[in-house]
């Protein structure tokens, strides 16, 4: 499978502890972007990197959420001190270079409980 | 702030029926306009769209960009029951990123 792989599928935590997701991109990919998605909504942008570099964090995401791509593969995504209001599918996604389409993985489903 | 509007939020159609979904946008340094289809996981892509009047086909389903009206639609014809599923519209920035509309959501009717 060649398309982008996301780890663990599923999570469910208890509030206040701290939550790692990692995502694996299409290889050749240099864009890798996160976003989260609720019930009943698209999905909205968390941030994004260019090979290792983190060119964008939106300004809806708290200090507890960092996110890292070392190396410019892998990207992992980070969750301190969670929060019941975290519960969300946590998407990534990656494209060729900026302007073409990105192409998503199955998502990882956050429960906190 | 960057905006992208989805309408309807939900249609319920039967076998065999046309659908068009609207998608329209308010976004700076425009890029291309991106549809997306998800069932029940992650979207899945559809079309890139990026020239005015260029409609994109593909099987029963096909597209077109309005860049002065800011808005685009998606057609399906014949529908389904396989078409039922959230239909994501998101506009590219210059950077890359994607600004996604809250969905359609479809539901074929057999």
């Amino acid at each position: 499978d060649t398309g982008v792989s996301q780890n663990p599928r599923h999570k469910i935590t208890k509030r206040g502890q701290n939550v790692t997701f990692r995502c694996d991109p299409i290889s050749e990919h240099n864009r890798l972007y996160w976003y989260r998605q609720t019930l009943g909504q698209g999905p909205e942008f968390l941030t994004y990197f260019q090979n290792e570099a983190q060119l964008e964090k939106s300004r809806l995401l708290s200090d507890r959420f960092s996110a890292e791509r070392p190396k410019g593969s892998f990207s992992t995504l980070e969750i301190q001190r969670t929060e019941q209001g975290d519960s969300a599918m946590y998407l990534c996604a990656s494209s060729l270079v900026q302007n073409t389409e990105a192409f998503f993985g199955q998502g990882t489903r956050l429960t906190v409980v | 702030e960057d905006k992208v509007v989805q309408s309807p939020l939900s249609l319920v159609v039967h076998e065999g029926d046309t659908v068009t979904l609207n998608c329209s946008y308010e976004v700076t340094n425009f890029r291309s306009l991106l549809w997306y289809k998800q069932e029940k996981k992650a979207p899945t892509f559809l079309f890139m769209l990026t020239s005015s009047g260029i409609e994109k086909k593909s099987g029963r389903l096909s597209s077109i960009l309005d860049k002065k009206e800011l808005f685009s639609i998606l057609n399906i014809t014949a529908t389904q029951t396989g078409d039922s599923a959230i239909y994501l519209c998101a506009v590219s920035k210059d950077t890359g990123k994607l600004i996604f509309g809250q969905g359609t959501t479809l539901q074929v009717k057999p």
